[in-house]
């Protein structure tokens, strides 16, 4: 069965430096997503992408982040500057058209020191 | 801003017990998905609901969205220790881009 795949599965990153997570959608969706889980919290919409360009974003989505989706099968999230509150669990998301299931992949959590 | 509420946040009973867990919002969605998450892992989704009144049923799972599509609840019959883990449910607020507003979970434990 298709899945939503994502690396790394943990990432460790300094305060202001740059980070890429990286999904692979399943292959015949159009729909892609990017939410995030902080610890002990729900998990929140950040962003989503639809023919190569956001549709839309939420508050959490500042200039910091960066969304691509350079190859036609890779989609990524940047953070240009992490801070401590980016420390989170990061789930990608995709979706056909006309289904309206969206499947998460296994997430990257990312701490921030 | 829609929000989703999930009750109870945490249940704990027996092996064999029956349980009921709600999701409820003053706002209207379009479509209800019920997912449940192991810790460490991302959402899996269960089901979805998508018309008012509707019932489904996943062997001893049973999930309803209520007739204004603004609740639904989840019954476990004979529930068993494999149960155990976090329930959400998230509201899609369709339009162009069906993003998923969560609900914070219930976090059930099946106790052998």
């Amino acid at each position: 069965e298709p899945e939503v795949t994502q690396t790394p599965s943990h990432q460790v990153t300094q305060m202001g430096q740059e980070v890429i997570l990286r999904c692979v959608p399943i292959s015949n969706h159009l729909y892609f997503y990017w939410y995030r889980q902080i610890l002990g919290q729900k998990v929140e919409f950040l962003v989503s992408f639809y023919n190569n360009e956001i549709s839309e974003k939420s508050e959490i989505f500042d200039d910091q982040f960066s969304v691509e989706r350079p190859d036609g099968s890779n989609f990524t999230l940047k953070i240009r500057s992490t801070k401590l509150e980016d420390s989170a669990m990061y789930f990608c998301a995709s979706r056909r058209t006309e289904l309206y299931e969206q499947y998460f992949g296994p997430g990257t959590r990312l701490t921030v020191t | 801003t829609q929000l989703l509420e999930q009750s109870p946040q945490f249940l704990s009973i027996q092996e064999g017990e029956n349980l009921t867990v709600y999701c409820n919002s003053s706002s209207v969605f379009s479509s209800l998905q019920w997912y449940r998450q192991e810790p460490g892992e991302g959402p899996v989704l269960l089901v979805t609901v998508v018309t008012g009144g509707e019932v489904k049923k996943l062997k001893r799972l049973t999930f309803q969205f209520g007739d204004a599509r603004k609740d639904s609840s989840l019954h476990i019959t004979a529930a068993q220790p494999g149960d155990t883990g976090l329930y959400l449910c998230a509201g899609e607020s369709g339009g162009s881009n069906y993003k998923l507003t969560f609900g914070k979970g219930t976090l059930l434990t099946v106790n052998p």
